[in-house]
């Protein structure tokens, strides 16, 4: 069974540019996160997906980050732009069921490592 | 709000000793308790879960923890620790219905040969 996909693996760029991260989930999963994971710290949750529609984004900053996940499938994690605070890993996860199914163990990918200068 | 402390920042034990990682969680309701571990520059792989029933739940890689529900913890622990498990782990929880999965800082386990 293919894991959870992300790209690109690292990335830098300077501060107030902008940047994309692409996750493509495990076949099937129905619920897709980001994360973000800052040196030192476990992940944090960005924004949660049930197929495509938005089930929590209460810690997502809008102003700055902003996801889709068209079609049900892949999504994508914008960042625009870019502050020096946003260097860190992101993380996307992928679980079977809904949103509610809280039993349900998360799948990670290998992550994106951010570096903003 | 929910919560997982790691107290340890880093456990160092020789090889084919038993290892504890220790874990205590806040939440309110029935907890459902995770132990996921990191490889350098990986995602973090699922290594056991506890949702109702035995307390003692065993997992992946000779990995078991034990709930604990009156002094809240979720230790995770091996009977005889390898070098390859030497890697961070981390604790999270969540509650019962819709909930975030709250992570621990993270725990760093160095098994030395």
């Amino acid at each position: 069974e293919a894991g959870v996909a992300q790209s690109p693996r690292y990335k830098i760029i300077e501060k107030r540019q902008s940047v994309a991260f692409w996750c493509n989930p495990i076949s099937g999963h129905a619920t897709l996160y980001w994360y973000q994971q800052i040196l030192g710290q476990g992940p944090k949750l960005l924004i949660q997906f049930q197929n495509n529609g938005v089930v929590d984004d209460s810690q997502l900053p809008k102003d700055r980050f902003s996801a889709e996940r068209l079609k049900g499938v892949d999504s994508t994690l914008k960042i625009q732009p870019a502050k020096l605070e946003d260097s860190a890993v992101y993380l996307c996860a992928s679980s079977l069921g809904t949103a509610v199914s809280s039993y349900n163990e998360q799948f990670f990918g290998p992550g994106t490592r951010l570096t903003v200068l | 709000a929910q919560s997982v402390a790691q107290p340890e920042d880093q456990v160092n034990v020789a090889e084919g000793n038993p290892l504890t990682v220790k874990c205590t969680y806040s939440v309110s309701g029935n907890p459902y308790l995770f132990w996921y571990v990191q490889y350098p520059n990986r995602g973090l792989q699922f290594l056991l879960k506890y949702i109702t029933g035995d307390n003692l739940v065993k997992g992946s890689y000779g990995f078991e923890a034990e709930f604990n529900k009156s002094q809240t913890s979720f230790h995770l622990k091996k009977p005889s620790a390898l070098v390859s498990d030497s890697a961070l782990y981390f604790c999270a929880v969540r509650r019962g219905g819709y909930s975030t999965l709250t992570f621990g800082k993270g725990t760093m386990l160095l098994v030395s040969p």
